[in-house]
């Protein structure tokens, strides 16, 4: 059975800070990694993919992830309350198979 | 492209009543996806089609669910007789083997209430 485990939160910052999002898995086999959005009432949209072990930098956010300890994680730098939402860490194993992804943690971002 | 489209987006009904949800996937994507989502479980794939062929139905929860797809733009997914305990959103996904991230794109998802 194949894990995905996020603390659920929420997590609260204050605007401008950095918000750190964390997530496991289980499958040692997993190959690709993903950290979807999801606005309240709204469906989950992709923001951040991830294939090797080390940093991925695209604006405001950073990827990390260390394959050795089954670790994702996303950062969001200076913080703000558009961030508010959940956040889904998704793991797929090798080849094209399935997502699976974690119950979300949720994110305020206060003004 | 419009996106992933489904309908309907809100569905009330009794329990014991049969319930068609319909999902039309980006046009070239060669995946669909059928997922449901609810605050105790999360995001749970159902089943999943691969050029219109279904390739994994284990998530499926009971016999009382069936998806089809009978092209490559149409999919359904039915429930039939739904209980209080189908209500979820449901969501549809479509992506393409041949695209940079394999991105799953999400439609609005339908908000399925069983009384």
């Amino acid at each position: 059975q194949k894990e995905v485990e996020q603390n659920s939160g929420p997590l609260s910052v204050p605007e401008g800070a950095i918000a750190s999002l964390n997530c496991t898995y289980s499958d040692r086999g997993s190959q690709s990694f993903f950290w979807y959005r999801q606005y309240s009432g709204k469906s989950p949209e992709l923001i951040m993919s991830i294939y090797s072990n080390g940093d991925k930098e695209d604006g405001r956010f950073t990827a990390q992830l260390n394959k050795a300890s089954q670790y994702v994680s996303l950062l969001i730098r200076d913080s703000q309350p558009s961030d508010s939402a959940t956040y889904l860490c998704a793991v797929r194993g090798s080849g094209y198979s399935t997502l699976t992804f974690g119950k979300g943690t949720m994110l305020l971002v206060s003004p | 492209d419009a996106g992933v489209i489904q309908s309907p987006r809100h569905e009330v009904t009794e329990m014991g009543q049969e319930v068609t949800l319909r999902c039309k996937p980006i046009s070239g994507h060669d995946y669909l996806f059928w997922y449901r989502q609810t605050m105790m479980r999360g995001l749970e794939l159902l089943i999943y089609f691969n050029n219109n062929v279904p390739i994994d139905d284990s998530g499926m929860p009971e016999d009382r669910f069936s998806a089809k797809m009978p092209n490559a733009s149409f999919s359904t997914l039915k429930i039939q007789p739904s209980e209080p305990r189908d209500s979820a959103v449901y969501f549809c996904a479509s992506s393409s083997r041949w695209s940079r991230q394999e991105t799953q794109y999400f439609g609005p998802g339908t908000r399925l209430l069983v009384l």
